[in-house]
């Protein structure tokens, strides 16, 4: 069965450095996709990142990057220079196959102090 | 500009009471999804529809209901056999699998 765990609860980090928010997965179907989601404290959820299963390349978009370890089922988001707005929880997310369900991690809500 | 709504944001329910929760999307997305989030948690499944007319169950059903007659409208009904309704709601769509979700801004329902 599919499983996304995230375990890291809270974490810290100054404004302007970088932070890595840890995600594991397990699934037993080669082809899946890998989500990254921001929640700010107004509750909508805001698409950061995907990857997929059988890109070669990490993705990245802007200031963040996933780190894509597939032989240790590992899809860490990586933030550079954080700032204030940063601050919120982030949910790793996963699809299998090509089909429709996307399920979710329990999150990381990330503190940025100034 | 293109979109999901979701209204109301905030929704009070008596017990043994059925409500229904509204969203709509311009985005000419063909799959909708319904999720739960409870306090600290993560996001669970209810519902999705892939096409209209057309859904399937996700991973906490029980005491929901959905409809799809138009591709835009994907509304939640929360039924007075949901024991437990007390959470916040969030609706999304996507043009496919491979895609990633765009979501509305959720409903907040509260038992009183």
């Amino acid at each position: 069965a599919q499983k996304i765990t995230q375990t890291q609860p809270g974490m810290f980090v100054q404004e302007k450095e970088a932070v890595t928010l840890d995600c594991t997965y397990d699934t037993s179907d080669p082809s899946y996709g890998l989500f990254w989601y921001k929640q700010p404290s107004s509750g909508e959820m805001i698409f950061l990142i995907y990857q997929g299963s059988y890109d070669q390349q990490n993705a990245t978009e802007g200031r963040y990057s996933l780190n894509f370890q597939k032989a240790r089922k590992s899809a860490n988001l990586v933030i550079s220079a954080s700032q204030l707005g940063d601050s919120a929880m982030y949910f790793c997310a996963m699809r299998e196959g090509i089909g429709f369900k996307t399920i979710f991690g329990a999150g990381t809500r990330l503190f940025v102090k100034a | 500009d293109g979109g999901i709504t979701q209204s109301p944001k905030y929704l009070f329910r008596k017990e043994g009471q059925n409500v229904t929760l509204s969203c709509e999307q311009n985005l000419n997305h063909d799959a909708m999804y319904w999720y739960r989030q409870d306090p600290g948690q993560g996001l669970r499944l209810i519902y999705y529809s892939q096409i209209v007319n057309d859904f399937q169950k996700g991973d906490i059903a029980e005491g929901y209901s959905v409809s799809r007659e138009k591709k835009e409208s994907f509304p939640l009904t929360v039924t007075s056999a949901q024991k437990n309704p007390t959470a916040f709601y969030l609706c999304a769509s996507s043009l496919a699998g491979l895609y990633g979700y765009t979501f509305g801004s959720g409903t907040r329902l509260t038992v009183v």
